[in-house]
């Protein structure tokens, strides 16, 4: 069964740290691109980053540059999101997805991070 | 940065054709591609490469472009349509994604 689990969620204070996990089972996670997606509550989808299938190559949209960073390991079929100096704007349900050739495109249930002092 | 624009809201009738637009300047280059998202449940590509039907998604549904706007077909949309739909697509470098705002679909 094709499946992406998101964890590491919670509530945080502004100006402090992050990590997501994303947990890949039932494809071949290595063979493909793997992206971050957050939406507000009541707000619309955002886009947050890329890595390419093999980490070689990464993009972030601009409200999290510098501050947030994607990793994978393939050896363990597992995306990471690390984010840093959290800002209460970054209160969100964060996805992970799965893109591929095809129309290939899983997501994960998200997993909800709440910035606040 | 780059935009795709979406109208807020549409309304039709159960039966009648709904028609979602989104516009942005690299659509003549980049492509489309359309997601449904019911409420509390993660969201569901319904078009992708501006016309194309993933498995399981049912024939009402189709996808055009054209210049710098792709648009959403409904045909004989049903009450179990009602979501909000969301495209999505690329810059021109094709390395930054975007979405669209987000369209609220009442089928009534």
């Amino acid at each position: 069964q094709v499946q992406l689990v998101e964890s590491g969620g919670g509530v945080v204070q502004p100006g402090r740290s992050l990590r997501l996990s994303c947990a890949a089972s039932g494809f071949t996670f290595s063979t493909y691109g793997m992206h971050w997606v957050r939406q507000a509550p009541g707000k619309g989808l955002e886009w947050v980053g890329i890595i390419w299938y093999d980490g070689s190559n990464k993009y972030y949209a601009d409200s999290v540059k510098g501050r947030f960073t994607i990793s994978r390991d393939n050896s363990k079929n597992t995306l990471y999101l690390q984010m840093d100096s959290l800002r209460a704007e970054d209160t969100a349900v964060y996805y992970c997805r799965a893109t591929g050739d095809e129309g290939f495109d899983i997501w994960g249930q998200g997993t909800m991070v709440t910035v606040s002092s | 940065s780059y935009e795709l624009t979406q109208p807020p809201s549409v309304s039709v009738s159960p039966g009648q054709t709904a028609r979602i637009t989104c516009s942005g300047d690299a659509l003549p280059k980049q492509y489309a591609y359309w997601y449904q998202q019911k409420s509390g449940q993660a969201p569901v590509l319904v078009i992708y490469e501006d016309s194309k039907r993933p498995s399981g998604i049912p024939e009402r549904f189709s996808g055009s472009s054209s210049g710098t706007m792709a648009t959403l077909t409904i045909s004989g949309a049903q009450v179990e349509d009602e979501a909000d739909y969301y495209c999505y697509s690329t810059d021109s470098s094709g390395n930054h994604v975007v979405f669209g705002g987000g369209t609220k679909l009442t089928v009534l």
